[in-house]
């Protein structure tokens, strides 16, 4: 069975760091595209970027671009979405979900469950 | 950049009714780089409809898509009580890589 598993909900402060993660299992990790999609509350998807595991190729949203950075370990088949300096505004749910095709040219066919990030004082 | 308009907001509906929601393009899309998903509260969102017209794994036939151009459709034929959720449509075939979403339709138990 094809599963992203994504780490839990984090609690954090502005100003702080923070990595999330989306482990991939039952496929070739290394052979498709992994996105981000941004949820926040009450609102619709937001893609913030995507990254191919087999050579660590990244694109970003404009939106996302220098706010995020996405990051992938293919030994471990894990993928990553980190801040270096959270905002209250980043408080959202973050999806990490599968484009089944070495092309970017391609829907999302599998997702995690997301992970819940709050940022709070 | 591509903009989707999903219309309409809300659409009311009781089982067994035939649902039919809208995804306008601001320019027009290939048909074969148009998604829908649907997104239960609490879920993540679930692939419907791929290259505007056809089903992902598992979805029941009930739901159909279709469109061309900047107009593009997703019918639910007849209503079950578990199709009542928040559906967005999706284009996919930006270069550079950008993956639009409409704003979503909720689709509600009248």
């Amino acid at each position: 069975e094809v599963q992203l598993v994504q780490s839990g909900a984090e609690v954090k402060k502005p100003g702080e760091s923070l990595r999330i993660s989306c482990k991939g299992s039952g496929y070739s990790f290394t052979s498709c595209w992994i996105a981000w999609v941004r949820q926040m509350p009450g609102k619709g998807l937001e893609w913030v970027g995507i990254i191919y595991p087999g050579d660590s190729d990244t694109r970003y949203s404009p939106s996302f671009q220098g706010q995020v950075t996405i990051s992938v370990d293919k030994s471990i088949s894990a993928a990553y979405l980190q801040w270096s300096s959270l905002k209250a505004s980043d408080t959202a749910m973050y999806y990490c979900a599968r484009l089944p095709s070495r092309s970017y040219y391609f829907y999302m066919d599998v997702w995690g469950k997301g992970t819940t990030v709050t940022v709070s004082s | 950049e591509i903009v989707l308009t999903q219309s309409p907001g809300t659409l009311s509906l009781s089982p067994g009714e035939r649902a039919t929601l809208s995804c306008r393009a601001s320019q027009s899309v290939s048909a074969n780089y148009l998604g829908w998903y649907q997104q239960k509260p609490g879920q993540a969102p679930r692939l419907l409809i791929y290259g505007a017209s056809s089903r992902a794994t598992g979805i029941p036939d009930r739901f159909s898509g279709s469109g061309s151009g900047t107009d593009f459709t997703l019918t639910i034929s007849r209503l079950e009580p578990e199709d009542f959720a928040v559906y967005y449509c999706q284009h996919y075939g930006s270069s550079p890589p950008w993956y639009a979403f409409g704003q979503g339709t909720k689709l509600e138990i009248k």
